[in-house]
C-alpha cells in the first residue's frame, strides 16, 4: 500500500465550478499535512498547510481528519490558472516530506 | 534572486557516463534534500542533509552519491548512469527546529536524460 494516496483524476471541470480533491495515507505518526501545486515542467510550491481544525485560504479549504487519515482540499469557483496537479503530501517524525502521486485539475473555459 | 538554484537544468548523456548535478540555497536553512521524480510524475526522496551531515539516505543505488560542502551547497554525483536513471531531480531545502519544520522550497529541478 502506498503511504500516500490520491485519485489521479484528470478532474475536468468549467470555470466557476467547485472540485473536492481527497487524500489518505498510511503512518498514523504522521505530523504535518500540506497541499502542493506543480504545474507543468515546474517545481512543486506549497498551497497550503493543513490543519486539524480546517483552514482556508482565499478559495481553497484544507481538511484533516486524523481518526481516518484522511486529509481533503476543495477549490471553490475555479479559474483557469487553477489548471494544475495537486499534491497531497505528509511528513514524517524524520521532517521527511512524503508526496501523493498528485490529482491532475484541467479548469475549462 | 532564486532561493534554490540548481545546474543544469537539462542533461543529456549517454549510458555508463558520470554526471553531476549542483545546488545551492540562499535561504540560510539548515537542511537541504534530494528528490526524485519519475516518468510517472511520482515524487520520492533521495537524501536528506543537515548541517553538512546525511540524515536521510533512503534505498538508492550507491551509484548515486550527495555532498554537501557547506551547509548551502548540497550536489548529487551519478555514476555509471543507466536508462532507469533518467527522470527529473529536484533539489529542496527546509528550516527545521526540533520542534517545527518550516516547509520545503524547491529548486527548478534537472531534467536527467539517459540515452
Amino acid at each position: 500500500r502506498k503511504e500516500v494516496e490520491q485519485d489521479p483524476g484528470p478532474f475536468n471541470v468549467p470555470e466557476g465550478a467547485t472540485v473536492a480533491f481527497n487524500c489518505t495515507y498510511s503512518n498514523s505518526a504522521s505530523q504535518s499535512f500540506f497541499w502542493y501545486r506543480q504545474d507543468c515542467r515546474k517545481e512543486p510550491k506549497l498551497l497550503m498547510s493543513v490543519y486539524s481544525s480546517g483552514n482556508e485560504d482565499g478559495r481553497f479549504t484544507a481538511q484533516l481528519n486524523r481518526a481516518s487519515q484522511y486529509i481533503s482540499l476543495l477549490i471553490r469557483d475555479s479559474k483557469l490558472s487553477d489548471s494544475a496537479t495537486y499534491l497531497c503530501v505528509v511528513m514524517d517524525s524524520s521532517y521527511k516530506l512524503i508526496f501523493g502521486s498528485g490529482t491532475r485539475l484541467l479548469v475549462r473555459p | 534572486d532564486t532561493a534554490v538554484s540548481q545546474t543544469p537544468k537539462y542533461l543529456v548523456t549517454q549510458m555508463g557516463n558520470d554526471k553531476s548535478i549542483k545546488c545551492e540555497q540562499n535561504l540560510g536553512h539548515d537542511t537541504m534534500y534530494w528528490y526524485k521524480q519519475d516518468s510517472k510524475k511520482f515524487l520520492k526522496i533521495m537524501f536528506s542533509y543537515n548541517n553538512k551531515e546525511l540524515i536521510i539516505n533512503e534505498t538508492v543505488p550507491n551509484r548515486f552519491s550527495p555532498k554537501s560542502p557547506d551547509k548551502a551547497h548540497l550536489n548529487l554525483h551519478i555514476n555509471s548512469l543507466e536508462l532507469g536513471d533518467s527522470a527529473v531531480y529536484f533539489c529542496a531545502s527546509s528550516h527545521v527546529t526540533q520542534d517545527f519544520n518550516y516547509g520545503y522550497t524547491f529548486g527548478s529541478g534537472t531534467r536527467l536524460t539517459v540515452v
